[in-house]
């Protein structure tokens, strides 16, 4: 089945560690997006990509940084200058950036600070 | 900068009701999404509303866009209890910059659905 998968489903951070969440998707989707979720709030975007190689700020990337050296992946980097990273982190991908088919979400990380 | 504004933001319903759940825009866009989240999990997918207009039905929930307001809705025809969720509305900002298409989705804050017996 095509999807999403994200990993681990729960991560720990210590004080001034940086930690990678895994996104990898087999939909042949050409975007790829990650967003933060706090509780009770909505989604806000971290970072996204387009097309390999090439990746945009979004409304929230300080403290985080990316990759997209293969077009099924893109990893989240939480750096330690992240300084309240506890949060639900999705992955979302979607077939033509501004396309018109909606945005497919991964299962999720739960990350918090130890 | 886009700002997408739901309301209410909870909602304790009984079941067998309707009502109506909001969403507010800022700025123009003819793309608007609809999500649903159970609690813990991801986001489902709803609805993909494209134009003014736009009405889509699926059982009991219809949602609908009206681009000169900025303004979607989505009813809840006769509540049941497994309707109880978050849903979100979600804007699409699409555009072109240096001839690369992209597409930024500004998410509302949510409304957290209860459906009591």
């Amino acid at each position: 089945d095509g999807g999403i998968t994200q990993s681990p489903k729960y991560l720990f951070r210590k004080e001034g560690q940086n930690v990678t969440l895994s996104c990898e998707q087999n939909l042949n989707h050409d975007a790829m997006y990650w967003y933060r979720q706090d509780p009770g709030q909505g989604l806000r975007l971290i970072y996204y990509s387009q097309i390999v190689n090439d990746f945009q700020k979004g409304d929230i990337a300080e403290g985080y940084s990316v990759s997209r050296e293969k077009k099924e992946s893109f990893p989240l980097t939480v750096t330690s200058a992240q300084k309240n990273p506890t949060a639900f982190y999705l992955c979302a991908s979607s077939m033509i950036p501004g396309g018109y088919q909606p945005q497919h979400f991964g299962d999720g990380t739960r990350l918090s600070i130890l | 900068e886009l700002k997408v504004e739901q309301n209410p933001l909870f909602l304790s319903m009984q079941e067998g009701k309707n009502y109506t759940i909001y969403c507010n825009y800022s700025t123009t866009s003819d793309r608007l999404y609809w999500y649903r989240q159970d609690p813990g999990k991801s986001l489902e997918s709803l609805f993909v509303l494209l134009s003014n207009g736009a009405v889509k039905q699926e059982g009991r929930l219809m949602a609908s866009l009206d681009t000169k307001a900025r303004l979607s809705t989505l009813h809840i025809t006769a509540a049941v209890h497994d309707l109880s969720a978050t849903y979100f509305c979600a804007v699409d900002s699409y555009g072109n910059a240096g001839g690369t298409s992209y597409g930024k989705l500004t998410f509302g804050q949510g409304t957290i659905l209860t459906v009591h017996p």
